[in-house]
Formats: structure tokens, sequence, C-alpha cells
């Protein structure tokens, strides 16, 4: 069975910059997750999607950050403009089910993000 | 509010010699307690979950955990390190009726020495 897959791997940008990342998480699962990782710290979730509705964004800095999943299955996150700060590694994972349900999350191999 | 704390951002053991990597968690209500381990430019494998069913929870690669609620405690052990356990290992938590959401500790860097 595949894994969550994700792409870039590695990106580099300036300051200001736009970048996205892109996730395709396991198949048949209905939930997917997009954390965000800075160094020496553990892993901080940014939004969660049921499907293609949002479950929880409340840690998400929406007035650079944005994610969608139309389709219910391959998620975008993008960050613009990007800030020094926003250099980390975001990771995405799935779950077959999630929501309500206590539930194994699957992780991709994350893309880290440098921002000069 | 829910969090959990590793004691020890760093462990060095030698190899064959006990693995124990301390968690903390805070709430009122046992959440549920995950064990985490990422390997370098790697994405997190699960070890190990206490779901509220057995307190000793066995997992993957010889690892297990015990649930203590009178400590607040989710300690992760293996009875002997090999090289092939250096990796950062994150405990996490899961609140009762809190969805299916993570959050993570700070993480415990364990190296094994030969």
């Amino acid at each position: 069975e595949a894994g969550v897959a994700q792409s870039p791997r590695y990106k580099i940008i300036e300051k200001r910059q736009s970048v996205a990342f892109w996730c395709n998480p396991i198949s048949g699962h209905a939930t997917l997750y997009w954390y965000q990782q800075i160094l020496g710290q553990g892993p901080k979730l940014l939004i969660q999607f049921q499907n293609n509705g949002v479950v929880d964004d409340s840690q998400l800095p929406k007035d650079r950050f944005s994610a969608e999943r139309l389709k219910g299955v391959d998620s975008t996150l993008k960050i613009q403009p990007a800030k020094l700060e926003d250099s980390a590694v975001y990771l995405c994972a799935s779950s077959l089910v999630g929501g309500s349900s206590i539930d194994t999350q699957y992780f991709g191999p994350g893309t880290r993000l440098t921002v000069l | 509010a829910q969090s959990v704390t590793q004691l020890g951002s760093h462990v060095s053991v030698s190899e064959g010699a006990l693995v124990l990597l301390r968690c903390n968690y805070s709430s009122s209500v046992p959440p549920y307690l995950f064990w985490y381990v990422q390997y370098p430019n790697q994405g997190l494998q699960l070890l190990l979950k206490y779901t509220s069913a057995a307190t000793l929870v066995k997992g993957i690669n010889g690892f297990e955990a015990e649930f203590k609620k009178s400590e607040t405690s989710f300690h992760l052990t293996k009875p002997s390190a090999h090289m092939s356990d250096a990796a950062e290992y994150f405990c996490a938590v899961i609140l009762t009726g809190g969805g299916n959401k993570l959050t993570f500790g700070t993480g415990t860097q364990l190296k094994v020495e030969l």
C-alpha cells in the first residue's frame, strides 16, 4: 500500500515570495492533516480536513496561509507571502476516518521549507 | 488545556542498555496517548498507542509503554537498545472528545553508542 506522498521534498525561497506544497494521502483515507514542525519542536496541527470540508483550522495563520482539498483527495497548502519564521518542515498526514474517531495518522516524509 | 511534556531533549545510551524516554501529560481526563518515531529526513511513524484498554502497551521494534494514571505518565521503554533505534521520539496526546487532533511534545533525540 502506498504511503502519504508529498512534494516537493525541499524548497528554498526568499521572504515575501509565495510557495505551495502538495500532498496525496493514502487511498481511501477521509481525513487529511497539515502540520508545521519548526526545528527543535514537535509538529503543530495547522489544518484538518474531513473529505473536502475543514474540521479544524484554529492554528492556521489565515492572513498568509491557505489550504484546500477540493475533491476530497489530494491537498495543497500555500503560503503567501512567506516570512522568515515560516522556515520549517511541513508534514502531511492522513487517517481512515478521523473526525470524532481516534484513528491512526500516517505521515508523509514532509517538505522542508527554508525562507531566506 | 491539554499538554504533554517530554523530559530530556537528548538521551544517550549504550547499545544493549535499557532505553527510557519520559512523557508526562496534563489532563483531568485520561487522554489517548501515542509515541511516534522520526528518522532523519523522514515522516513520523507510530510506535504504539494507548486508547484506554490495557495499561501496558506493546509496540513495534520491541518498544513498550505503560500508562500510569496516578503519575500522569506514559514513559517509553525498550530493554535493549540497538544502533538502529537512534532517532527522535515524540510523545503525543489526543484529549477524550477532542476529535483526532494530536498535540505533540517537543521530542527526545535518542543517541545509541557502541
